[in-house]
């Protein structure tokens, strides 16, 4: 079973909008969290990564939140914009292991003018 | 560099030939990571290479895919009889040292195979 869990699986928005998306996971002992965007072609880049005591982080028009209790964090999108269709990768990372990053399916976000 | 670089960039191989995808970390790197993304799929680990250290292969799906790290510098993935099944997106991931649990990864532009 996948210990990181996204949803929703895509989303479709309009510009301008903003979006919120889920990540649940499993993974024990919880080390940090990482959102990453992955444009169509290219290789993940990171957004934001939080620790076990951050329960929110922004980069730009990105904010992300964490909740190491419920094992909850959501990725907020401000004000999309068509430049903001990707996917979106929430990693997670154990304390345990260093390279065996839990890595969740994405979201597919498609933002339309 | 400035960033991992891979190539190629595409791969289309037929059915049972062997394919090697090759990756430049960034210079001072000491950890390499290899990932597979398979379509609609997230992000699955195959191997991480630190320094001078054995390399971890526990992600390997099996022996006909090996890896190697030269100098401490460019890895290659090497798939032997290529199936069907190996197609999929090969990213390539350095962090500054083993701890990307803490410094976070930079990864490569990924190499896509379609097996043929």
């Amino acid at each position: 079973k996948n210990q990181v869990e996204q949803s929703p699986q895509s989303l479709i928005i309009l510009e301008g909008k903003n979006c919120t998306l889920q990540c649940n996971y499993t993974v024990s002992p919880f080390s940090n969290l990482r959102w990453y965007k992955q444009d169509t072609g290219r290789g993940p880049v990171s957004l934001t990564i939080m620790t076990f005591s951050e329960n929110t982080k922004s980069n730009g028009r990105y904010t992300a939140t964490l909740d190491a209790d419920t094992k909850q964090s959501s990725l907020h999108i401000t004000a999309s914009q068509l430049s903001d269709s990707a996917s979106y990768i929430c990693v997670v990372s154990s304390t345990d292991s260093w390279g065996k990053l839990q890595f969740g399916a994405g979201t597919q976000v498609v933002v339309t003018p | 560099g400035a960033g991992v670089s891979q190539s190629p960039s595409n791969k289309v191989t037929e059915k049972g030939k062997d394919v090697e995808l090759r990756c430049d970390p960034i210079s001072g790197h000491t950890a390499l990571y290899w990932y597979r993304q398979s379509l609609g799929q997230g992000l699955e680990f195959l191997i991480y290479f630190q320094g001078n250290s054995a390399p971890d292969k526990s992600g390997l799906p099996s022996d006909r895919f090996s890896a190697e790290r030269t100098g401490g510098s460019v890895s290659t993935l090497t798939i032997q009889r290529t199936q069907q099944e190996d197609s999929a997106v090969y990213l390539c991931a350095s962090s500054p040292r083993g701890g990307a649990v803490v410094y976070g990864y930079t990864f490569g532009s990924g190499t896509r195979l379609t097996v043929v």
